[in-house]
């Protein structure tokens, strides 16, 4: 069972625009976790963000935490080519501390 | 620092073959799992392990076995393969009080 719904799926833009990736879930999580992860690597570690309602900015990645603790979102400002990969969130809850992934948004970025 | 160490990195296995997938952390992390990543599931989370000497079934355990050596090493076993198990395999461990999850580079592995 998915907990976390990303929305899209697949995301093609050109260079320079912007984008939004969306996470969401009926499920309270603790802390919630954006990873990129490029072909033939693991996942990598973007951000963290545990507060509803925090705003935390990575150069020109963005990511929001809802104020509920149930859904994030990533918005990239003027796309480049290096930032081309699949990103994932994924969900903490309690004291669990293991992370449940959503599906993740393959997003290609065009020169 | 070399981090999460998975071996091998390529497989082809025989449906019915048997096979351990093998992870070592040097970062003295407690925390370890093993996820697998199919095209269009994002990581399913097969088997975790919060200790040395503990290890506790994830979301989809069947047909897999699992060992926590010590506290470096998590190791997975395909006992009998099936094609169905055909995936890229990730293993990862997370340090005590962090949520931070530190990836291997994965295992891809194919049964025919």
């Amino acid at each position: 069972t998915q907990l976390l719904e990303q929305s899209p799926q697949f995301l093609s833009i050109q260079e320079g625009e912007n984008l939004t990736v969306y996470c969401n879930s009926s499920s309270v999580f603790s802390s919630l976790q954006w990873y990129r992860q490029e072909p033939g690597e693991g996942p990598v570690l973007l951000v963290t963000v545990v507060t509803g309602g925090e705003v935390k900015k990575l150069k020109r990645l963005t990511f929001q935490f809802g104020d509920a603790r149930k859904d994030s979102s990533l918005h990239i400002t003027a796309a480049q080519p290096g930032d081309t990969g699949l990103y994932l969130c994924a969900g903490v809850s309690g004291g669990s501390y293991i992370p449940t992934f959503g599906r993740g948004t393959s997003l290609i970025v065009h020169p | 620092n070399a981090g999460v160490t998975q071996t091998p990195k390529f497989q082809v296995l025989k449906t019915g073959q048997s096979m351990t997938l093998q992870c070592a952390q040097d970062m003295n992390h407690n925390s370890m799992y093993w996820y697998r990543q199919d095209p269009g599931m994002g990581l399913r989370l097969i088997y975790y392990s919060a200790s040395e000497g503990t290890t506790d079934k994830g979301e989809v355990p069947n047909g897999y076995n699992v060992s926590r050596l010590n506290k470096r090493e998590f190791s997975l076993r395909l006992e009998s393969a099936a094609p169905s198990q055909t995936s890229v395999y990730f293993c990862a461990s997370r340090p005590s009080g962090g949520t931070e999850a530190f990836f291997g580079q994965g295992t891809r592995l194919t049964v025919v």
